[in-house]
């Protein structure tokens, strides 16, 4: 499975936008890039996914380089029950397994 | 949207005996399920993949006779721990890919198990 780099921590206030991001140089053409997210204590939950062309859905936006070898996790304005780990996963797009790396852990403040 | 409901979401069991946990997918059928396990402060690692009507694929260095799974229908998938040890204390969770006619829609995630094994 290509893999990829996320930071390990960042931090944002409450209501400003969020940027996470995402590398994956070895991203192969049929790698569709997934986001995930895991509330302390929960199971992960899905939060959008993209192939080629920028993403937007009522929880992110997901801006990915034309090379495809980066992408960015946009949360418009963060809220303290967006505080989780964020996992950028690569997957074909069947169903292949996803394999989650160490993910962002994001903490919002007031 | 489509839900896998995951029972029971903790659990406390003595050394020695097996536990079940259940995975129902809910609007939807799931011919694939994952398993995963996920130890404090650690990333979801992968169990192994069941499939509804064969045997499941085991990721290496996880014992199959010790988490027996059974994905008999298209709706339920079940991990059982068998004689389990302190060391088997994790948070389970199972997943299931979300199939369209336009492909893989992503992943919906069961609210996990909290195994304490006394």
């Amino acid at each position: 499975d290509a893999k990829t780099t996320q930071p390990n921590s960042m931090e944002s206030n409450e209501e400003e936008p969020v940027h996470l991001p995402c590398n994956h140089s070895t991203i192969s053409g049929t790698d569709y890039i997934h986001w995930y997210r895991q509330l302390p204590s929960q199971g992960p939950e899905y939060v959008i996914h993209g192939l080629t062309s920028n993403v937007n859905n009522r929880m992110a936006s997901l801006a990915i380089a034309e090379d495809r070898k980066s992408s960015t996790l946009i949360l418009h304005r963060a809220t303290l029950r967006d505080a989780a780990v964020y996992y950028c996963i690569l997957n074909t797009g069947t169903a292949s397994k996803l394999t989650f790396g160490t993910g962002t852990r994001l903490q919002v403040t007031l | 949207g489509a839900v896998v409901s995951q029972h029971p979401s903790r659990v406390i069991c003595k050394s020695g005996t097996s536990v079940k946990i259940e995975c129902r997918s809910l609007d939807f059928q799931a011919t694939t399920m994952f398993w995963y396990r996920q130890f404090p402060k650690q990333s979801l690692m992968l169990m192994a993949t069941s499939n509804e009507g064969s045997k499941a694929t085991y990721e290496q260095g996880v014992e199959k006779d010790k988490f027996l799974i059974n994905h008999a229908s298209l709706t339920l998938s079940t991990l059982t721990v068998t004689s389990a040890h302190p060391e088997d204390s994790s948070f389970y969770i199972c997943s299931a890919p979300l199939l369209g006619t336009g492909g893989n829609f992503g992943y919906t995630f069961g609210s996990g198990t909290r195994l304490t094994v006394v």
